[in-house]
């Protein structure tokens, strides 16, 4: 079955670390995003990439990297430079196209040590 | 003011019952999607509307472009549709999200 998959489910991060949440997708999806979810608010966009090698800033990228090396994986780091990284974590895909649905993983609850 | 506004926020249910969420935007959109959220953090897509009216099972949603807002209604609520129900629109190539309604269903 196609899908995404989200790893470690749960990761537990010291103050001043880098830690790397992994995204992977094998339904053929150019466009993949990933999203912070916070108590009480909507989903918030971090970064999207609609290509290879090509990444967009969403409206809360900063204290956070990811880079899209091959079509199926976007990992996103959370750098030290973040300093509330305590959240829900989504990534998704979807085909290129304005209003696309998007199809998401199960998400990685990080909490800070 | 958020631009995606959804009621209500919590909402307990009677296995049985029927079911409304609304969702009301303030920007021009291309699509409007219905998001359900397990309790696991799981998200599901359950539909994405430009116009009219769409049925899945128990559920339907409809949508009024003119006066930017949407409904999810749930027929014959059962406990297993206890989640979070999310509403996201679709602007250029990116979903803008509700705050989500937390439905409770009771047997």
């Amino acid at each position: 079955d196609g899908g995404i998959t989200q790893s470690p489910k749960y990761l537990f991060r010291k103050e001043g670390q880098n830690v790397t949440l992994s995204c992977e997708q094998n339904l053929n999806h150019d466009a993949m995003y990933w999203y912070r979810q916070d108590p009480g608010q909507g989903l918030r966009l971090i970064y999207y990439s609609q290509i290879v090698n090509d990444f967009q800033k969403g409206d809360i990228a900063e204290g956070y990297s990811v880079s899209r090396e091959k079509k199926e994986s976007f990992p996103l780091t959370v750098t030290s430079a973040q300093k509330n990284p305590t959240a829900f974590y989504l990534c998704a895909s979807s085909i290129l196209g304005g209003g696309r649905p998007q199809h998401f993983g199960d998400g990685t609850r990080l909490s800070i040590l | 003011k958020n631009e995606v506004e959804q009621s209500p926020q919590n909402l307990t249910a009677q296995e049985g019952e029927f079911i409304t969420i609304n969702c009301s935007y303030s920007v021009g959109i291309s699509a409007l999607h219905w998001l359900q959220q397990h309790p696991g953090g799981g998200i599901v897509s359950l539909f994405m509307l430009s116009s009219g009216k769409k049925k899945h099972g128990r559920l339907i949603a409809t949508i009024n472009i003119q006066e930017k807002h949407s409904s999810l209604h749930i027929t014959a609520s059962h406990p297993r549709d206890s989640a979070v129900y999310i509403c996201a629109v679709s602007r250029t190539d990116k979903l803008i999200f509700g705050t989500g309604t937390r439905l409770q269903v009771f047997p």
